[in-house]
C-alpha cells in the first residue's frame, strides 16, 4: 500500500518554512526522505526508523510518529535549492525479512526568490 | 567516486521490440533495484536483487526482465508484453540486501519513449 503525502503542491518564498507530510496505513519499521529534481536522479536526505528521529541535512528536519504511522519532513528557512519533488518511503514492519521500499506519489516544492 | 551507472540516458523502441538498459554500479553493494517512474508520480518497483544470481519480483513485473549474473550489473530488458513501457527507469542499490535501514543510491536514470 502506497503511503499519502500531503500536500501535493507547495509554492514558497525563500526563507519561508514547509512541512510535508507522509502517512501510511500500516505499521512502519522505518521511513525514508528523497528529494528529486526534474530529470535527475532522487537524492537520500534521511532515515527515521521506529523509536527514533534523525536529523540529517542542512536545515531539514523530519519527525516520525509511530503509532499515528505517520511522518513530517521540516525545510526551513528555505533556499532556492530546496526546489524539488520531494518523496517519502515507508518500509512496514513485520513481514519479510527484505524491507521493501513503498514509495509515496511525491509533493512538488517551489521556492520563489 | 564510486556511483551507479545507467545507459543509455535515452532509449526509443519500435513495437514488438525488446530493450535492454543497462546498470552498472562499482560500490560494492550487494543488493540491486529497478524502478519505474510515471510523470507526476512515485516510485514503482519492477524487480529486485539480493544477491548475484538471484532476483525477485517487484510490484509491477509484468512485461519486464532481469538477470543478475555479476554483482556490479543489473539489466532490466523491457519485453514487447510491456504494453506501455514509455516512463522513467531508475536503477539503485543498497549496501546489504534490505531497504529498512539504510539509503538507496540511485543512478540517473533512463527514458524510454515507443516510436
Amino acid at each position: 500500500q502506497q503511503p499519502v503525502q500531503s500536500p501535493q503542491a507547495v509554492i514558497l518564498r525563500e526563507g519561508e518554512d514547509a512541512v510535508i507530510n507522509c502517512s501510511s496505513s500500516k505499521a512502519l519499521y522505518s521511513v525514508h526522505w528523497y528529494r528529486q529534481k526534474h530529470g535527475e536522479a532522487p537524492v537520500f536526505l534521511m532515515i527515521l526508523l521506529k523509536g527514533g528521529e534523525q536529523k540529517g541535512h542542512e536545515k531539514i528536519s523530519a519527525s516520525f510518529n509511530e503509532k499515528k504511522q505517520q511522518s513530517s519532513l521540516y525545510l526551513t528557512a528555505s533556499q532556492l535549492s530546496y526546489s524539488g519533488t520531494y518523496f517519502c518511503g515507508t518500509v512496514a514492519a513485520g513481514g519479510t525479512s527484505y524491507g521493501k521500499l513503498t514509495f509515496g506519489q511525491g509533493t512538488i516544492l517551489t521556492v520563489h526568490p | 567516486d564510486g556511483g551507479i551507472t545507467q545507459s543509455p540516458k535515452y532509449l526509443f523502441r519500435k513495437e514488438g521490440q525488446n530493450v535492454t538498459l543497462s546498470c552498472e554500479q562499482n560500490l560494492n553493494h550487494d543488493a540491486m533495484y529497478w524502478y519505474r517512474q510515471d510523470p507526476g508520480q512515485g516510485l514503482r518497483l519492477i524487480y529486485y536483487s539480493q544477491i548475484v544470481n538471484d532476483f525477485q519480483k517487484g510490484d509491477i513485473a509484468e512485461g519486464y526482465s532481469v538477470s543478475r549474473e555479476k554483482k556490479e550489473s543489473f539489466p532490466l530488458t523491457v519485453t514487447s508484453a510491456q504494453k506501455n513501457p514509455t516512463a522513467f527507469y531508475l536503477c539503485a542499490s543498497t549496501r546489504w540486501g534490505t531497504s529498512s535501514n539504510q539509503p538507496q543510491h540511485f543512478g540517473d536514470g533512463t527514458r524510454l519513449s515507443i516510436l
